[in-house]
C-alpha cells in the first residue's frame, strides 16, 4: 500500500522568499500525486497534480512541484511567498482505489 | 457546476442526539468520499462510494456512524447517538475515476460539528 510523508509539520518563511514544502511517498506502482491547500475554516483546494505526464508540474498561485521517482519525492515550491499563501498544505498519493493524505504542513509567512 | 455542496455548515448538538450531515457531489462524478478532520488525527477517510455503492467503510469509527448514498446526487453521514469526541470538521469530496488513474478529488466546504 502506498503512503506519504510530509517531512515538516511547520514551515515559516518571510514574505518574498522562496517556499519549499517537502513530501516523500512510497508506492508499488506509478502513483498519481497531488498537493492541496487548506486556508483556515475552508475546504481543501487542489494546487496541482501529477499523473505520469511531465515531471515538473505547475499549479495555481505560482506553485510548482517536481516528481522525482529516484528520490520518491514530490516537493512543492514557490519562488516568492505571499502573505496569502499562509495555510495548511497536504501532499496526497493515489493509486487504484486508495488515496492517502499526508499529515499536512502549516506554512507561516512573516511580513 | 457549483462544486460539492455540504449542509449544514455548522452543527451544534447535545450528546446523545442524532446528527445527519448531507452532501451533494459534483454532477457526473462517480466517486464520493467522507472525511473527518481533527487537530489530533488530521484527515481521516471514513468511507467512500463508487456509483452509489459503498466500497470501503473501514474508516468508520464505530457502529454509531452510518453513511448512505441513495442516488448519484446525494449522500448522508449519520451519527446516532452523537458523543463529544465526534466533534470535528466533516468533509465530503467527489471525484471522477478513469480506470486506475484517479482524477483529483473536489472537496466541499465542510460541516463543523460540535457535540456538547
Amino acid at each position: 500500500a502506498q503512503s506519504v510523508t510530509q517531512l515538516d509539520s511547520h514551515v515559516s518563511v518571510s514574505e518574498g522568499t522562496p517556499v519549499l514544502l517537502r513530501c516523500n511517498y512510497s508506492s508499488s506502482y506509478s502513483p498519481s500525486l497531488f498537493w492541496y491547500v487548506q486556508h483556515p475554516n475552508k475546504g481543501l483546494q487542489l494546487l496541482l497534480k501529477y499523473t505520469s505526464a511531465a515531471t515538473l508540474v505547475k499549479g495555481i498561485n505560482g506553485f510548482e512541484a517536481e516528481f522525482k521517482k529516484s528520490e520518491t519525492s514530490f516537493h512543492l515550491t514557490k519562488p516568492s511567498a505571499h502573505m496569502s499563501d499562509a495555510a495548511e498544505y497536504f501532499c496526497v498519493v493515489s493509486e487504484y482505489n486508495d488515496m492517502r493524505f499526508g499529515a499536512g504542513t502549516r506554512l507561516t509567512v512573516k511580513p | 457546476d457549483a462544486g460539492v455542496i455540504q449542509s449544514p455548515r455548522h452543527e451544534v448538538t447535545e450528546m446523545g442526539q442524532e446528527v445527519t450531515l448531507r452532501c451533494k457531489p459534483i454532477s457526473g462524478h462517480d466517486y464520493l468520499f467522507w472525511y473527518r478532520q481533527t487537530m489530533m488525527r488530521g484527515l481521516e477517510l471514513l468511507i467512500y462510494f463508487n456509483n452509489n455503492v459503498p466500497i470501503d467503510d473501514s474508516g468508520m469509527p464505530e457502529d454509531r456512524f452510518s453513511a448512505k448514498m441513495p442516488n448519484a446526487s446525494f449522500s448522508t453521514l449519520k451519527i446516532q447517538p452523537s458523543e463529544p469526541r465526534d466533534s470535528a470538521v466533516y468533509f465530503c469530496a467527489s471525484s471522477l475515476g478513469q480506470g486506475r488513474i484517479w482524477t483529483e478529488a473536489f472537496f466541499g466546504q465542510g460541516t463543523r460539528l460540535t457535540v456538547v
